[in-house]
């Protein structure tokens, strides 16, 4: 059965810091791992999708790479802007491949 | 913006009535998820239909039902409404299987009193 943790549960920085969000899966036969955002009582955008046979992805100022064999996800925030502040949640697909298996997320707070 | 809407933004109810959620997918997507998302929590999978019949369901019970029509539209209905089924709801569609990409609508906030 899988299952998805994230780490920290929130976190707070100053505007311009780098930072790493982690997230840990236990089922390592997975065909991707999606990264979403989501703002207060919002929907989720999609931000990565990491497939199976790709280590990294990139989109603007985030990078998220993929390690199957160790069960972890990270995503990268290049110099954080206050606009970054959101939930990031990790998503990783059962084994049936029906379903979305979300961490509870991490909780970033950007200060300017 | 992802092409899927959902309808309505807010509801309330009253604990034992019956709830109907709409969702609307982007167009060619045959794959359609419903996910309950309870605050402080990461989204929890209900159900999921490709091409009309239901593939996959998560840990919920069956007055959680589902529809979805030819037309990319879905519907979630929720009887006997319990007020631990205040919390949002979400859809998400994707191309044919659910380990493609899943694009993921605004969300209904149901609220149970």
């Amino acid at each position: 059965k899988q299952e998805v943790t994230q780490i920290p549960a929130a976190l707070s920085v100053p505007e311009g810091e780098n930072l790493v969000l982690n997230c840990s899966f236990t089922d390592s036969a997975i065909y991707n791992l999606q990264w979403f955002r989501q703002d207060p009582g919002k929907g989720l955008t999609s931000l990565l999708l990491i497939q199976s046979s790709q280590r990294e992805q990139t989109s603007g100022r985030l990078n998220a790479s993929l390690d199957k064999s160790s069960g972890r996800s990270t995503l990268y925030i290049a110099a954080s802007q206050p606009g970054d502040s959101a939930t990031y949640l990790c998503a990783a697909p059962n084994q049936a491949g029906t379903a979305l298996i979300f961490g509870k997320g991490t909780t970033l707070s950007v200060s300017s | 913006e992802t092409g899927v809407t959902q309808s309505p933004t807010h509801l309330i109810k009253t604990r034992g009535q019956q709830v109907t959620l709409r969702c609307s997918s982007q167009s060619g997507h045959n794959t359609v998820s419903w996910y309950q998302q309870a605050l402080g929590q990461g989204p929890q999978f209900i159900f999921q239909y490709y091409r009309e019949e239901e593939n996959g369901r998560g840990n919920f019970p069956p007055r959680f039902s589902g529809l979805q029509f030819p037309n990319y539209s879905s519907e979630l209905n929720v009887n006997a409404l319990e007020l631990d089924d205040s919390a949002l709801y979400l859809c998400a569609s994707s191309q044919d299987s659910g380990s493609d990409e899943q694009y993921f609508g605004p969300g209904t906030r149901l609220t149970v009193t």
